[in-house]
């Protein structure tokens, strides 16, 4: 199974700051790789696809790169609005398997 | 639109079996694989499989294998997780997931249900 490691655990940032997320993976495949926005008590939501594809209605301060096993998730000027845990996905290789997340939080 | 609506909130007992329920609306539903995927409190998510209603084919991860059936009605265009001899760390929120690519399980997720929570106590 590919495992999946995002870091830093917790991300503190000031409004108005960069958020740049990892996600580091056991073995490399393909750009199939996800990234998921969860917010408490709600289910997750995809945020980019393809590695750097924006899904429908995400604004554009959410950008994704990487190929390999190296993969970012950035987030260009963090608002209140993006505090939230954010989780990696590979669709490459059955199992598809997540990262354990990485929460963002507001200073 | 699509949307994806999960049955209620479960309490079992260990050693026996639940089955959640994911109705779809909003668009074709055989063609597109219904993905289940658990959380645990405080923990990740964990993809648990996949069925592709058109074709018939059911994936399951290796570690559920032999206790997981997922099952999908296309006259009711609901999909159903049975997870049995179920176990105190079973108990987590167990979501149903869509992607927008036809005829594949191995996709990113573009719509979620809201979730099952299944708490495992005696």
């Amino acid at each position: 199974d590919i495992v999946l490691t995002q870091s830093p655990g917790t991300l503190s940032v000031s409004p108005g700051e960069r958020a740049t997320l990892s996600c580091r993976a056991s073995q490399s495949f393909t750009s199939y790789l996800a990234w998921y926005q969860q917010k408490p008590g709600q289910a997750p939501r995809l945020v980019i696809y393809g590695a750097s594809s924006r899904a429908t209605g995400i604004p554009d301060r959410f950008s994704g790169s990487g190929s390999g096993t190296d993969f970012t998730l950035t987030i260009s000027r963090v608002e209140p609005e993006d505090v939230a845990l954010y989780f990696c996905q590979q669709y490459g290789t059955s199992p598809l398997t997540f990262g354990g997340g990485t929460k963002v939080e507001i200073k | 639109q699509v949307q994806l609506v999960q049955s209620g909130a479960e309490v079992k007992k260990p050693g026996s079996s639940v089955k959640v329920s994911c109705e779809a609306s909003g668009g074709s539903f055989s063609r597109y694989a219904i993905t289940w995927v658990r959380q645990a409190p405080g923990q990740g998510l964990e993809w648990m499989g996949a069925i592709i209603p058109v074709f018939g084919r059911v994936y399951y991860a290796q570690k559920f294998q032999g206790r997981v059936t997922i099952t999908a009605d296309d006259i009711t265009n609901t999909a159903y997780m049975e997870l049995g001899s179920l176990r105190s760390e079973d108990s987590a929120v167990y979501y149903c997931a869509r992607g927008d690519d036809p005829g594949d399980y191995a996709i990113n997720y573009d719509y979620w249900g809201q979730g099952t929570q299944v708490t495992v106590s005696s």
